[in-house]
């Protein structure tokens, strides 16, 4: 699986979007890009995923660049609740080989300021 | 529908004793994940199952073993506790090819002392 780079930490503003930017420089072609998250010392919930086009879920959106070497995932509104570790995750589909395990990263710790 | 359920929650083990972690779920996933995360770090899968009767090593297996004789249950054994077993031990279970649909428990939080 193609390795992803994010930053430790980030702050957003409470109401604010927050953009939590993902590169995958090594990315291949059949690879999605995955995003979970983890709430502290609850298991990993899953947000959203996506191949190459940009995505929109209840939850977030996810936006690919072109090259896919990079993607950025935004909560429009952020709360407070949504303080938490994002993890941004770039893997295969499918039922054999790599595909049937999911690596987390570190992540990037998002706290939302009230 | 309950998910995943982990039990228990939090256990402390003295070096040297035995323990198992159970896990059980009732989504009918056929495939299942054991990870272990540690203070300030990302998960790690320790084994993981693709149906009744499989089992693979994850990227840390050393000192665990796992079974899998039902759909709905995949315990994680560990023999000889050791303070390096010191986590917190998540169980997840999905439904390929779809990944996104990893559903995690709850967490069982082990001190080894």
């Amino acid at each position: 699986d193609a390795k992803t780079t994010q930053p430790t930490s980030m702050d957003c503003a409470e109401g604010r979007a927050a953009n939590l930017p993902c590169n995958h420089s090594t990315i291949s072609g059949n690879e999605y890009v995955y995003w979970y998250r983890q709430i502290h010392s609850q298991g990993p919930q899953y947000i959203i995923h996506g191949l190459k086009n940009n995505e929109t879920n209840e939850m977030a959106s996810l936006i690919i660049t072109e090259d896919r070497k990079s993607s950025t995932l935004i909560l429009p509104h952020a709360t407070l609740r949504d303080t938490a570790v994002y993890y941004c995750i770039v893997r295969v589909e499918g039922s054999s080989g790599s595909a049937r395990q999911l690596t987390f990263g570190s992540g990037t710790q998002l706290t939302v300021l009230p | 529908n309950a998910g995943v359920t982990q039990t228990p929650k939090f256990r402390i083990l003295k070096i040297g004793q035995s323990m198992t972690l159970q896990c059980t779920q009732d989504m009918n996933h056929n495939y299942m994940y054991w990870y272990r995360q540690d203070p300030g770090m990302g998960l790690k899968l320790i084994y993981y199952s693709v149906g009744a009767g499989i089992t693979d090593k994850g990227e840390v297996p050393n000192g665990y073993n796992v079974s899998r004789s039902t759909t709905e249950d995949f315990p994680l054994r560990l023999e000889l506790a050791a303070p390096s077993q010191t986590s917190v031990y998540f169980c997840a279970s999905s439904f390929p090819p779809n990944n996104y649909g990893y559903t995690f428990g709850s967490g069982t939080r082990l001190t080894v002392v």
